[in-house]
């Protein structure tokens, strides 16, 4: 069993739609969580970074974390096709980071 | 300056090539990381450096050769890689090991 698990996908979704995505993790020892956005042949951009469980709000990016059940998620409102790309949850333990295996969004016109 | 760089952007080698990949920030972060990415796969952690030192090593074969010169420069040096060792390499950064990471852009290594 993979430390953290994420649906593959491909998601795909209309423009303007509200995007659910998820993960579960297996170690109590993450403290942190972030969500990366990976476009197409480029580096992992950060998109969100939670210590606590509950809710983030970043514009149209929502971080949800919930410790108790280790699940933790990522909403986008209003989606837009730029948002179609891989998104990568990841969970930290020290310096060590573990990456879920990412999920693919389309955001269709 | 917020941004990690790499170069180069693309590198083509050979087997009994040696060459090197470069990564650099000027955010003041004091660890910074190599990691390994296959197509369709999340990135793999290669190496870790803390205040300038190797912290972390994840079992990488010995033809991947890690340096950091100083705070801000790290380099990937590689001799006598494998067809299988193709990937987009990524360099990292955060202020401190335990926060939050930056990643460069990688550089997509093909080795013929």
């Amino acid at each position: 069993q993979k430390e953290v698990e994420q649906d593959p996908g491909p998601l795909s979704v209309p423009e303007g739609a509200i995007v659910s995505l998820n993960c579960t993790y297996s170690n109590s020892a993450f403290q942190y969580f972030m969500w990366y956005r990976q476009y197409s042949r480029k580096g992992p951009e950060l998109l969100m970074y939670t210590y606590s469980s509950g809710n983030k709000e970043d514009g149209r990016f929502t971080a949800q974390v919930d410790k108790s059940s280790k699940y933790i998620s990522l909403f986008i409102r209003d989606s837009q096709p730029s948002d179609s790309a891989t998104y990568l949850c990841a969970c930290l333990s020290g310096n060590m980071l573990t990456f879920g295996g990412g999920t693919r969004l389309m955001v269709k016109p | 300056d917020t941004e990690v760089t790499q170069t180069p952007k693309h590198l083509v080698m050979g087997m009994t090539n040696k060459k090197s990949l470069k990564c650099e920030q000027h955010m003041g972060h004091r660890a910074m990381y190599w990691y390994k990415q296959k197509a369709k796969k999340p990135p793999e952690l290669m190496f870790v450096y803390s205040y300038e030192k190797l912290s972390i090593n994840e079992s990488v074969p010995s033809r991947f050769s890690p340096e950091c010169p100083n705070s801000s420069l790290l380099n990937l040096h590689l001799h006598a890689l494998q067809p299988e060792d193709s990937a987009l390499y990524l360099c990292a950064s955060s202020q401190d090991p335990g926060l939050e990471q930056f990643f460069g852009p990688g550089t997509r290594l093909t080795v013929l």
